[in-house]
């Protein structure tokens, strides 16, 4: 059963980039079919999805932040990250990786997920 | 403002049933799979369907959605006070190129 967990600083200044990592466990991220995400949740708003990459390496990003937004992947270590630069304080939220099987909006696992304040 | 558009809050009393709407257009729920999420307070959403009326295992089947044209519904037969919680829809956005949530909505059991 696949499992992610996401790291990475608690804390961004404005104007630096935010880098996170998801590490998967239970599962190979080179399997067919399956799609990495980031979906974000501003503090007491609703979710925002930030992009997604696909095992062959396709990548998916939100418009709204395509110019922004980098999502790769580490198959020796069975990993995926995102970097968004340039980070403001609307970029101040709590970050979710997922897994997406098949379809890309089949979210299924998350992991708990990470806050990231972008802060002086 | 989403794209697609969800009732802020709901409510219903213990063994009740609940349908939560969530409206979107032709680009978006009607020519695309729906998705429900259940975010209960202080944890990461949990998938609760897909391919619009699709259960995960594990999840209950006392959740359910459908899909008619451009709008979509969950409901929640024999509420429990443990499914209060938000609830989110999805799809993804042709004319946008995106993957879309519901502004979500706020189940309470009274």
């Amino acid at each position: 059963q696949l499992q992610l967990q996401e790291s990475g600083p608690g804390l961004v200044k404005p104007s630096e980039t935010l880098s996170l990592t998801c590490t998967v466990s239970g599962g190979s991220i080179s399997s067919s079919s399956y799609y990495w995400g980031w979906i974000r949740q501003p503090p007491g708003k609703g979710l925002e999805w930030i992009g997604s990459i696909y095992y062959s390496g396709s990548t998916y990003y939100n418009p709204s932040l395509k110019s922004r937004v980098t999502i790769s992947v580490d198959t020796s270590k069975n990993q995926f990250s995102l970097k968004l630069s340039s980070v403001t304080a609307a970029d101040t939220a709590v970050y979710y990786c997922a897994s997406s099987l098949e379809q890309l909006g089949r979210f299924d696992p998350w992991g708990q997920g990470t806050l990231v304040t972008v802060s002086s | 403002q989403s794209v697609l558009t969800q009732p802020p809050s709901a409510s219903g009393t213990p063994g009740q049933r609940v349908t939560i709407s969530c409206s979107g257009s032709s680009s978006n729920i009607g020519s695309n799979y729906v998705y429900w999420y259940q975010q209960l307070p202080g944890t990461a959403p949990k998938l609760l369907i897909y391919r619009n009326n699709q259960r995960p295992s594990g999840v209950p089947d006392r959740f359910s959605g459908s899909k008619s044209g451009t709008s979509a519904s969950l409901a929640i037969s024999g509420l429990r006070s443990e499914d209060e919680a938000d609830y989110y829809c999805a799809a993804w956005d042709d004319s946008l190129s995106v993957q879309v949530f519901g502004g979500g909505t706020k189940l309470t059991v009274l």
